[in-house]
């Protein structure tokens, strides 16, 4: 069973904090995907990795960097948190190619007072 | 850019009756089409995909079709269950090796008993 877990499933922040959400996955695979989940807007891409130290831009990649160090760890990093950035976060992993499955995480719940 | 229009945003629906979402997509290299579905308080989970080469695909209750010349396609839901309320998400990716996914906004589906 593919296993997608995040570090934490509700976090409440203030304003100008460092915040990192963290995901792991077991499925030795190669793309990871982090999204942002708000109602009516769907899930936004905000950066997405297809390999070990390798970063991509999504959609709405400001506010926010990544880290992928090794294969199975992805991290999402707000430098300075915002009320704005206040969201359900998604990550997500694949293996390579068309057609592959993306497997989600439960998903973070960060709230930034 | 790229774009996926998912229509319509909630659908209300009577027990047994069938649902039907439709999606367009921008980008014409487009050329596989997941949907996933999202109950209350879970992850997004791939229910069904289907691939530019064919025009329907079907696994019991849920089919999906494909219009490559219009660029829309459409997730179809027969006989209708309580256990189908879900937000459903369509999405559109093109062949890479990064495999993004493009996701609609979704659509809340509930069931009236």
């Amino acid at each position: 069973d593919v296993k997608v877990t995040q570090s934490s499933r509700y976090l409440v922040k203030r304003t100008g904090e460092k915040v990192f959400l963290e995901c792991v996955q077991d499925m030795d695979h190669e793309n990871m995907f982090w999204y942002r989940q708000d109602p009516g807007l769907g899930l936004r891409l905000i950066y997405f990795s297809y390999d070990v130290k390798m970063k991509e831009k999504g959609d709405i990649p400001e506010g926010y960097s990544v880290s992928r160090e090794k294969k199975e760890r992805f991290s999402l990093i707000l430098e300075s948190a915002s009320t704005n950035q206040t969201s359900m976060y998604l990550c997500a992993s694949s293996s390579p190619g068309l057609g592959r499955t993306q497997y989600f995480g439960p998903g973070t719940r960060l709230t930034v007072l | 850019g790229e774009n996926v229009e998912q229509h319509p945003s909630t659908l209300s629906v009577q027990e047994g009756d069938s649902a039907v979402i439709k999606c367009t997509y921008s980008d014409s290299a487009s050329n596989y089409f997941p949907w996933y579905k999202q109950e209350l308080g879970k992850r997004p989970q791939l229910i069904i995909d289907i691939r530019s080469n064919v025009g329907e695909k079907k696994d019991q209750r849920i089919a999906v079709t494909l219009n490559k010349t219009a660029k829309h396609f459409s997730l179809h839901i027969t006989e209708t269950q309580p256990e189908d309320s879900a937000v459903y998400f369509c999405a559109a990716s093109r062949d890479s090796s990064a495999s993004k996914i493009i996701f609609g906004s979704g659509t809340r589906l509930s069931i009236r008993p």
